[in-house]
C-alpha cells in the first residue's frame, strides 16, 4: 500500500530561519518523491523530485530535500526564510510499480513567515 | 513551455445540474488526470486516463465520469452536481515522470 503523511499541517518561521517541512511515507515498491508548492489562487508547481540518483536533492528556490530510505522520510529544508515561500506544500509519493503516473499527495503543510 | 488550461477559474452551479469542467494540454501527453483539493486532505485522484477513449477509476469516483475523445483533452463531468462536490478541481497531464498541473477551477455548488 501507498500512502503519504506529512506530520505537520502548519508551520511558522521568522524570516531568515531555516524551514522544515517533514514528510514519510510508505510504499511497496521503490518510490519516486516530490515536493510541490502552491501559492495562494495558484497551480501547483514542482520544487523538487528524487527518483534513485543522489539521495539529497537539490531544488528551486533554495529548497532541498533529503531521501532516507531507512526513516521513509523525505523532508523539505530551506537554510532560511523568504517571506515569499509563505505557501503550502505537498509531499507526492509515485510508486515506480506503475507503467503510468499515478501518485499519491499528502494533506498539505501551510507554510507562514513571520517578518 | 507545457500548458494545462482548465476552462474556467470559478464556476457556480446548482444543486442536480450536470457539469462539465474541461481540461486541455498542448504537448501532446498520453496520461491526464482529474483530481480534487480539499483542505486538509489534499489532493484526490478521481479518473485518470492514459491513451484516447482509455479511462480508469482513481480514489474517489463517485459521482463523476470522463471523457477523453482526443488526446488533447481531458473532460470531467459531474451528472448531478451535489454540495459535497463543491471543491477546488485540478486537472494534471504528465509524459516521462514530468508532470504539469493546470490553475484549478473552484467549482461551487449551491
Amino acid at each position: 500500500a501507498q500512502s503519504v503523511t506529512q506530520l505537520d499541517s502548519h508551520v511558522s518561521v521568522s524570516e531568515g530561519t531555516p524551514v522544515l517541512l517533514r514528510c514519510n511515507y510508505s510504499s511497496s515498491y521503490s518510490p519516486s518523491l516530490f515536493w510541490y508548492v502552491q501559492h495562494p489562487n495558484k497551480g501547483l508547481q514542482l520544487l523538487l523530485k528524487y527518483t534513485s540518483a543522489a539521495t539529497l536533492v537539490k531544488g528551486i528556490n533554495g529548497f532541498e530535500a533529503e531521501f532516507k530510505k531507512s526513516e521513509t522520510s523525505f523532508h523539505l529544508t530551506k537554510p532560511s526564510a523568504h517571506m515569499s515561500d509563505a505557501a503550502e506544500y505537498f509531499c507526492v509519493v509515485r510508486p515506480r510499480l506503475y507503467n503510468f503516473n499515478k501518485f499519491y499527495f499528502g494533506s498539505g503543510t501551510k507554510l507562514n513567515v513571520k517578518p | 513551455d507545457v500548458k494545462v488550461t482548465q476552462s474556467s477559474r470559478y464556476l457556480v452551479k446548482r444543486t442536480g445540474e450536470k457539469v462539465f469542467l474541461e481540461c486541455v494540454q498542448d504537448m501532446d501527453h498520453e496520461n491526464m488526470f482529474w483530481y480534487r483539493q480539499d483542505p486538509g486532505l489534499g489532493l484526490r485522484l478521481i479518473y485518470f486516463s492514459y491513451d484516447v477513449k482509455m479511462k480508469e477509476k482513481g480514489d474517489i469516483p463517485e459521482g463523476y465520469s470522463v471523457s477523453r475523445e482526443k488526446k488533447e483533452r481531458f473532460s470531467l463531468i459531474l451528472e448531478s452536481a451535489s454540495t459535497n462536490q463543491t471543491s477546488m478541481y485540478l486537472c494534471a497531464s504528465s509524459f516521462r515522470g514530468e508532470d504539469f498541473f493546470g490553475q484549478g477551477t473552484r467549482l461551487t455548488v449551491v
